[in-house]
């Protein structure tokens, strides 16, 4: 199984500062015969099932914000959320669909500063 | 605008069959784009995924969970259903389920259901 790694496991950020979280993963992700990344990043509020925010590493899903942005590729991915603002307080999770079975990061938890 | 919820017992007793079902409203489970899949969280060890369907009754599983798992669908009822036999406490977690994108053994989940707690426990 491909292992998900994520750091930190938590922040505090300032409301209006940006939130950097990384993720990576023990083999590549980085299918070469269309050069697309198969990563994933969720949001989790609390009590509330995961959010699919970004796929294909950095596309974002219809009606996510501007402010969350997905980078990176082969084995080290990166998720900012840029302006945090109250509402983003959450637990942030990657995910790669390259192989079966597909495995998650264990979570980063965003916090207010 | 497509919703799964999950339904099913609580509390399961070690040894027994943890028995799932997920209703899928808002669009047809028999659509040839997309698989159907189930998700476990737990404390210990976080989101794990437990397998998928497709409307034709494929299945995908987990190999950690391949010999206690079943997966089925039920197109005309719209749901499909999972059974997790011979529970132990490990078993015990949020199960969600949710669609499957890209493919059944591998792809992104959206969206997913609201998740229900099972315990498993004497």
């Amino acid at each position: 199984d491909i292992v998900m790694t994520q750091s930190p496991d938590s922040l505090a950020v300032s409301l209006g500062e940006r939130a950097t979280i990384n993720c990576k993963s023990s083999q590549s992700v980085l299918y070469s015969s269309n050069n697309k990344n198969y990563l994933a990043w969720y949001q989790q509020k609390l009590g509330q099932p995961p959010k699919l925010l970004i796929n294909w590493a950095s596309t974002r899903e219809s009606g996510v914000p501007d402010r969350f942005s997905g980078s990176g590729s082969g084995t080290d991915f990166t998720l900012i959320i840029n302006s945090l603002q109250a509402e983003d307080v959450a637990v942030y999770y990657c995910q790669q669909y390259y192989s079966t079975p597909p495995t998650f990061g264990q979570g980063t938890k965003v916090e207010i500063k | 605008q497509l919703q799964l919820q999950e339904s099913g017992p609580g509390l399961v007793r070690p040894s027994e069959t943890l028995s799932l079902t997920c209703t899928v409203s808002g669009g047809s489970i028999s659509s040839s784009v997309y698989y159907w899949g189930w998700i476990r969280q737990s404390p210990g060890k976080g989101l794990e995924w437990i397998g998928s369907v497709y409307y034709s009754g494929s299945t995908y599983y987990n190999p950690s969970l391949q010999s206690r798992l079943t997966i089925s669908v039920n197109t005309s009822k719209n749901q499909f259903s999972l059974n997790l036999q011979s529970v132990t406490a490990a078993d015990t977690a949020v199960y969600y389920c949710a669609r499957l994108i890209f493919s059944g053994y591998a792809g992104w989940f959206d969206p997913w259901g609201q998740g229900t707690l099972v315990t498993v426990s004497s």
